[in-house]
């Protein structure tokens, strides 16, 4: 079965609006790692949290282990966090880190 | 700026004709992937490498491309024989604690 699950899939809000989207995962793990993917396809990396919440500027990234679950907030949406979101577990060993499918995020003016 | 370099951009190949690119990683990354993302997002792993060794390679990988990462050159993935559903965005990424990604190269086959 799939390893990791992101939620939602989509999202669309309007400008000033807050976001949580959710990252499920059924296999320990090193850490995770949260990714912004532009439009063109350059991936951002935001946050490595390998556990607790970690803050930067309008991001927060809260990691639970035990719970096998991490989460992405974003606070006062703008419309140029529009993109997706990835989040990736990253494996014991130098196993790839496997990625969730995404959240597409739309934020309207 | 990406600290992981990516060659080229984009890339256009007819159906049949070899395909090659090139990532040359952070020095201190010891670790070396190639993903392939398609036009649905989703990530494929191709071929990791520890120190110009190769770790792990799916099948197509290892049937219909070939990858190479010596030391003190870049790394390269090359597809012997382009088909139309390798279009798609390959990422090369490097693994130090954390994973930083290439800009990609986007590979159309006509």
């Amino acid at each position: 079965g799939q390893q990791v699950q992101q939620s939602p899939a989509s999202l669309v809000l309007q400008e000033g609006e807050n976001a949580e989207l959710q990252c499920n995962f059924s296999t320990s793990l090193n850490s995770m790692q949260w990714f912004y993917q532009r439009p063109g396809g350059s991936l951002v990396s935001l946050f490595y949290n390998p556990s607790g919440t970690k803050h930067s500027g309008r991001l927060t990234s809260t990691t639970v282990i035990k719970e096998r679950r991490s989460s992405l907030h974003i606070s006062s949406s703008q419309t140029t966090d529009s993109g997706t979101y990835l989040c990736a577990l990253e494996l014991e060993g130098n196993n790839a880190p496997r990625f969730g499918a995404g959240t597409k995020l739309s934020v309207k003016p | 700026n990406s600290k992981v370099i990516q060659t080229p951009r984009y890339l256009v190949k007819g159906q049949g004709q070899k395909a090659k690119m090139r990532c040359i990683p952070e020095k201190g990354h010891p670790v070396v992937f190639w993903y392939q993302q398609n036009k649905n997002n989703e990530f494929k792993f191709l071929i990791n490498f520890q120190n110009q060794e190769v770790l792990q390679q799916i099948d197509m990988t290892e049937k219909r491309f070939s990858a190479e990462c010596p030391s003190n050159s870049p790394c390269s993935l090359e597809i012997q024989s382009s088909e139309a559903g390798d279009s798609a965005l390959y990422l090369c990424a490097g693994l130090d604690t954390e994973v930083f990604f290439g800009k990609g190269t986007r590979l159309t086959v006509v």
